[in-house]
């Protein structure tokens, strides 16, 4: 069953923690990007990675850092940097990215809470 | 840079009359455009998507979408709204050459039975 998936559905992290939030795909897309979404802000760009072993800051890449060893794989780190990490994130992946217009499949997020 | 404006908080309907959902946009060059749509504590679906060519899109659960570049906009259709369009709608566009992808804020979509 193809898909993109994401993994803890619900996170929680003490403050100064850093958390990693898993996202795998196998649909052989080159593309793959984060998005964090909060209440009434829609969807805020952190990272994309157009190709293995290469990746963009977003627009709000503070905080964040990411890894692209695997093609199927796009881990986000959220780091103690950050200095409010409460959101829903969002993981996709395209075949192509936007640059040609090809759509981006979502996963089901993950809602991270601070405690 | 590219950007959307969807200017309306929440637009409700009663169900089997028509949705509009409006979104307009802003880039230097040609844009593609897409809708999506998110149901609460879901990921985003694809809806449908501007490329190139016939300005009327047609896409999932009966949604149509108008590319009109004289007004940038392209704004999310449906002639019979159901009580299960009942969701949140994200209007997003990418420009050529820049693979970043923009979002609207989104529009909270209510159909009424």
């Amino acid at each position: 069953d193809g898909g993109i998936t994401q993994s803890p559905k619900y996170l929680f992290r003490k403050e100064g923690q850093n958390v990693t939030l898993s996202c795998e795909q196998n649909l052989n897309h080159d593309a793959m990007y984060w998005y964090r979404q909060d209440p009434g802000q829609g969807l805020r760009l952190i990272y994309y990675s157009q190709i293995v072993n290469d990746f963009q800051k977003g627009d709000i890449a503070e905080g964040y850092s990411v890894s692209r060893e695997k093609k199927e794989s796009f881990p986000l780190t959220v780091t103690s940097a950050q200095k409010n990490p409460t959101a829903f994130y969002l993981c996709a992946s395209s075949l192509e990215g936007a640059l040609l217009g090809t759509e981006a499949f979502f996963g089901q997020g993950t809602r991270l809470t601070v405690v | 840079a590219q950007s959307v404006a969807q200017p309306e908080d929440q637009v409700n309907v009663a169900e089997g009359n028509p949705l509009t959902v409006k979104c307009t946009y802003s880039v230097s060059g040609n844009p593609y455009l897409f809708w999506y749509v998110q149901y609460p504590n879901r990921g985003l679906q694809f809806l449908l998507k501007y490329i190139t060519g016939d300005n009327l899109v047609k896409g999932s659960y009966g949604f149509e979408a108008e590319f009109n570049k004289s007004q940038t906009s392209f704004h999310l259709k449906k002639p019979s709204a159901l009580v299960s369009d009942s969701a949140l709608y994200f209007c997003a566009v990418a420009l050529y050459g820049n693979n970043r992808l923009a979002f609207g804020k989104g529009n909270q979509v209510v159909v009424i039975p």
